[in-house]
């Protein structure tokens, strides 16, 4: 099947540095990607969609200038979180829209 | 706004038991898909199961199937003859018709925890 990988798996970084996150479709193109965040024991929460070659789509109450996003190709998509803070600290997932919709690994991020 | 309510936060089952979880969902859009998936403790998402609004029988997929009462809007989980590598969360969701997702993402609940005992 498809196959979504996010890179790196788990970071850990200090307070105020930015941290970027590569989402890569390996074998099919991906014109639309979505960006999600999962607290600990909760749920996944949709926090943008990304289509190739167009500005990112954030939902309601995620900050698109914390959280930028970048699809320069229908491979590969990229979340930078600016300026981390420990609140930011969380699992990030990409899924990539293919016959159905795959989902990468997650990438634990920790802001000390 | 589309809504999903899991309303079993844990579940504890005996192997090789069937196992039902339980899915309800709110949605205004006549045309809708419903989702699960399975993420383990390595917290990758497992696709299970994909049931589109308009479709007549409900789906299935080896061991897993979807109980899919759409007057009632609930899609539940059915797992046959359980076993302890089914031990982990289960979402459910909603989105696009498209089984693969249109223009818009999913839309998940708070999951059950499912813990298989030998």
């Amino acid at each position: 099947g498809a196959v979504v990988s996010q890179h790196p798996s788990w970071v850990i970084c200090k307070s105020g540095t930015s941290v970027k996150i590569e989402c890569r479709s390996l074998d099919f193109q991906a014109t639309t990607m979505f960006w999600y965040r999962q607290f600990p024991k909760q749920s996944l929460m949709l926090m943008a969609t990304s289509n190739e070659g167009s500005k990112a789509t954030y939902e309601q109450g995620v900050e698109k200038d914390k959280f930028l996003i970048n699809h320069a190709s229908l491979t590969l998509s990229t979340l930078t979180v600016t300026s981390a803070h420990p609140e930011d600290s969380s699992f990030y997932i990409c899924s990539a829209r293919g016959v159905e919709q795959f989902f990468g690994p997650g990438t634990r991020l920790t802001v000390l | 706004a589309q809504k999903i309510t899991q309303t079993q936060p844990g579940m504890f089952v005996q192997e090789k038991e069937a196992v039902t979880l339980d899915c309800t969902y709110d949605t205004s859009d006549p045309s809708y898909g419903l989702f699960w998936y399975k993420q383990p403790s390595s917290g990758e998402m497992i696709f299970l199961i994909y049931q589109g609004s308009y479709d007549q029988q409900n789906a299935t997929e080896g061991r897993y199937s979807l109980n899919f009462q759409k007057a009632r809007k609930s899609a539940n989980l059915v797992i046959s003859a359980s076993q302890l590598g089914d031990s982990a969360m289960y979402f459910c969701a909603m989105g696009p018709r498209v089984r693969g997702g249109g223009a818009d993402g999913l839309t998940f609940g708070k999951g059950t925890h499912l813990i298989i005992q030998p």
